[in-house]
Order: C-alpha cells, then structure tokens, then sequence
C-alpha cells in the first residue's frame, strides 16, 4: 500500500515563526503536493513538484516555500506564520505510471495553529 | 474564485436513501473527473472517476454522471449506510490524470442517520 507520511498532526506556532512541515512517500512517486483545506473552500493547491528539485506554484502559493531535495520527501516552509495560515495541510503524491495513473494519495494531515 | 462549484455543503439522509452530491465547472479543458471521499482524522481517498467520454460510471452504489453540454456532474449513493459518513470532493483536471493538480470543489459533508 502506498503510505504518505505528515510528520506532524498537530502543530501550535506563534505569529512570525518558521514553521516545517514534513511529507514523505514510500512508493516512489514522481509528483507531490501540498493541499491546504479549509471548511467551505475544499482542497486548494499551494505547490507541487513533478521531480526532484523542481517546484511549480499552486492557487495559493503565497507566504510559502516549498523544498525537494530527494524523491520520496517534499517539505512546506511558512517562512513567517501568520494567523491566516491556521488549516489543514495536506500532503500528497501520484505516479505518471501503471494503472493508478494520476490518483492522488494522501496523508492524514496537519493541523496548524498560529497564535 | 472556486473553478469546481459543489452543493450541498452539507446532506442528511436516512439509512437506505439516496445522496445527491453536485459539481458545475467552467473549465471546458476539464477532462477527467475523480471524486474523493474524507474520514474523520483521514486524509482524501479516491473513490470513483470519469472521463467526458462516457454519461455514467457505477462502482458498486457509487454512481457518476456527467452531463457535458451542461458541464456539471453528480455523485449518487445508493442505498447509503451509517459507513458512508464522511466528507466527499468532487475534481477536475484539465490534463487528464498523469500527475496533474487537481481543482476541488469545496467538498460535502454526508451524515448518514441509521
């Protein structure tokens, strides 16, 4: 079974931290992304990644940062919390191959709270 | 500005009923349709999709259908059972499914009474 992995479920920052949020996957998958879902608004995309170092801006890109050093880890950087970025991260990964072509695998989530 | 309009944002039916779930697009370059259901504490999981080459999928009691000329689709659940509550995202992809981002709708909220 494909397993997506948040490092964190549950965070409480302060205003103007640096906050990490860690993803990692252990099919191999090349792409990988970060979701953030709020109540109302559904999953909307920040950033993802089709390769290793490679990035692209999602809907919501602003006041993020994304990192890809290795295949299978992609990490989410808020550079400077603010209470706007309190949500639900999540984290997913899909293959360009075999007959899950294109599904989206998820973790369970982070839950971020910025005081 | 959400490019996937969803409704209900939130449903009540009685065990045994049938959930309606929509979604209306803009996007006419949309060309494959996944459908994701969400557990308490749980991340996403696809349930069921389509391409706009065919009107209806069925999974089981999950049905899609599609209505291009309208650009809308719909998810029924037939016969719902208690197990069936849960959060439920409709998409769309305007690159089909190799590893493109998906728009979500804003996501509908299923309780089933038993």
């Amino acid at each position: 079974d494909v397993k997506v992995t948040q490092s964190s479920r549950y965070l409480v920052k302060r205003t103007g931290e640096k906050v990490f949020l860690e993803c990692v996957q252990d099919m191999d998958h090349e792409n990988m992304f970060w979701y953030r879902q709020d109540p109302g608004l559904g999953l909307r995309l920040i950033y993802f990644s089709y390769d290793v170092k490679m990035k692209e801006k999602g809907d919501i890109p602003e006041g993020y940062s994304v990192s890809r050093e290795k295949k299978e880890r992609f990490s989410l950087i808020l550079e400077s919390a603010s209470t706007n970025q309190t949500s639900m991260y999540l984290c997913a990964s899909s293959s360009n191959f075999g007959a899950g072509t294109g599904e989206l695998f998820f973790g369970e989530g982070s839950r971020l709270t910025v005081l | 500005q959400q490019q996937v309009k969803q409704s209900p944002q939130s449903l009540i039916v009685q065990k045994g009923g049938i959930s309606i779930i929509n979604c209306a697009y803009e996007n006419t370059a949309f060309d494959y349709f996944p459908w994701y259901q969400q557990f308490p504490g749980k991340g996403p999981a696809l349930l069921i999709a389509i391409r706009p080459d065919v009107s209806e999928k069925k999974e089981g009691r999950f049905t899609i259908s599609f209505n291009k000329s309208a650009k809308q689709f719909s998810l029924h659940i037939m016969d719902s059972q208690p197990g069936d509550s849960a959060t439920y995202f409709c998409a769309a992809d305007p690159h089909g499914a190799a590893g493109n981002k998906l728009t979500f709708g804003g996501g509908t909220r299923v309780l089933v009474k038993p």
